[in-house]
């Protein structure tokens, strides 16, 4: 079992639509939450943090819920420009530093 | 601010030929990592360096990978002999140290270069 599990989609939507990302990753020793979007043949750039309270910017929303160890993204309003690739991203702390666990990512593809 | 720089972008090698990476991170950037990407996953951390100091390499092939950080600054990452597999995008990354920040710092990754092994 992958430690960080995304559905690959592709997740195909039209303009203005809401769509939801889940993640579940498999190791209680995550520590810290990420999204990063990585656009076709670009690198992965970091989208936002997942906080347990759930946090917002913009049209995006995500969620985190320790108990279940799953994590969530919510695009509302979807745009052309918001199709890419979304990785779920887990810092599995060890000693004093993290590392970096990708999932496979997400694909979206939102069409006009 | 000019970005994490990799080079080449490109490159096609036959299997069991040799290839070298080449990463220039982000000035005053103490940690550099290395990863793998290949095509329809997510980025797999190679190794991690800490100035010019291996923090985390338990990921890397060590019989046929090999990187090197000699002045805490730009880094090579070297495949000999290269393998059919080995086909992926390579990624670097850079970060201010995480020691210092509970953990985690933002990576900020280099456009990759692009490997294909036939």
């Amino acid at each position: 079992r992958k430690e960080v599990e995304q559905d690959p989609g592709p997740f195909n939507v039209p303009e203005g639509a809401t769509v939801a990302f889940n993640c579940t990753y498999s190791n209680s020793a995550s520590q810290s939450f990420f999204w990063y979007r990585q656009d076709c043949r670009k690198e992965p750039k970091l989208l936002m943090s997942v906080y347990s309270s759930g946090n917002e910017d913009g049209r995006f929303t995500a969620q985190l819920n320790r108990a279940s160890q799953y994590i969530s993204l919510l695009i509302r309003d979807s745009k052309l420009s918001d199709s890419a690739t979304y990785l779920c991203v887990v810092n599995r702390y060890s000693g004093n530093t993290g590392k970096l666990i990708f999932g496979q990512g997400t694909t979206l593809q939102v069409k006009p | 601010e000019a970005g994490v720089a990799q080079s080449p972008r490109y490159k096609i090698i036959e299997k069991r030929q040799s290839v070298a990476f080449w990463c220039n991170p982000i000035s005053g950037h103490a940690t550099l990592y290395w990863y793998q990407q290949i095509l329809g996953q997510g980025p797999k951390l190679l190794i991690q360096f800490q100035n010019n100091g291996v923090v985390d390499d338990s990921q890397l092939p060590k019989d046929r990978f090999s990187a090197e950080r000699l002045k805490g600054v730009d880094s090579t990452l070297k495949i000999q002999p290269a393998k059919l597999e080995d086909s992926a995008v390579y990624l670097c990354a850079s970060s201010l140290d995480p020691q210092t920040s509970g953990g985690w710092t933002e990576q900020y990754f280099g456009p990759g270069t692009r490997l294909t092994v036939t």
